[in-house]
């Protein structure tokens, strides 16, 4: 019962360029959307998150913008770094503070 | 920095066996939670807990057993392991609060043969 579903899978883009994942949710009781980042054989640690208050959360070269009408999320990173290389992960917090996690996005940035 | 640790880091057990996967976090967190990883699949939720004596069951629990003796423990119990539960297990502390950042420890390989 995937609550929380991303796209692309993957995306290349080459260094310098403005990659954009985007998340998409069906309950609009959730009112809490981190994003979490995995690199290779580490563990996930939060990056950036957004409350539905507002439409946009920036964070250096990290910037969400949220779309409640449509239930739709998406992470821009500008100026995208090969150091940038990893999967992302769009999450939901519902009652009880449990996260609900997309399938991921795996970002690859050539140099 | 919160500190959250996974023992072993890698296991292998024969089907039919019991294994037990222990997480301890010195963050004194009230939350806790256990993940698995499989690809195809991102992050999915087998048993979280709000405090010590306290299990609650999250969206894969079949299988598994969870056990939060103290505030700062937290272990998953696979009672007869199967090859289909072969994946990477994480462990993560967090605290109530509207936004409950979680803090994952670095991962448990378990390989059911």
């Amino acid at each position: 019962q995937q609550q929380v579903r991303q796209s692309p899978q993957s995306l290349t883009v080459w260094e310098g360029e403005t990659a954009i994942l985007n998340c998409s949710y069906e309950d609009s009781t959730f009112d809490y959307f981190p994003w979490y980042w995995q690199f290779p054989r580490e563990s996930p640690a939060l990056l950036i998150a957004i409350r539905p208050v507002s439409n946009k959360k920036e964070d250096g070269r990290f910037t969400i913008f949220f779309n409640k009408r449509e239930k739709k999320l998406s992470l821009h990173i500008t100026d995208s770094q090969p150091g940038d290389s990893a999967t992302y992960f769009c999450a939901e917090q519902g009652t009880g503070s449990k996260l609900s996690f997309g399938k991921g996005a795996k970002l690859t940035v050539s140099p | 920095e919160a500190a959250v640790t996974q023992s072993p880091r890698n296991k292998v057990a024969v089907t039919g066996g019991k294994v037990t996967l222990s997480c301890n976090q010195t963050n004194n967190h009230n939350n806790m939670y256990w993940y698995r990883q499989d690809t195809g699949h991102g992050l999915r939720l087998i048993h979280y807990s709000y405090g010590a004596g306290s299990t609650e069951k999250g969206d894969i629990p079949d299988g598994y057993k969870a056990s939060r003796p103290s505030q700062e423990n937290f272990s998953l119990i696979l009672e007869l392991a199967t090859p289909s539960q072969t994946s990477v297990y994480f462990c993560a502390s967090g605290d109530w609060g509207g936004a409950d950042t979680q803090y994952f420890g670095p991962g448990t390989r378990l390989l059911v043969l």
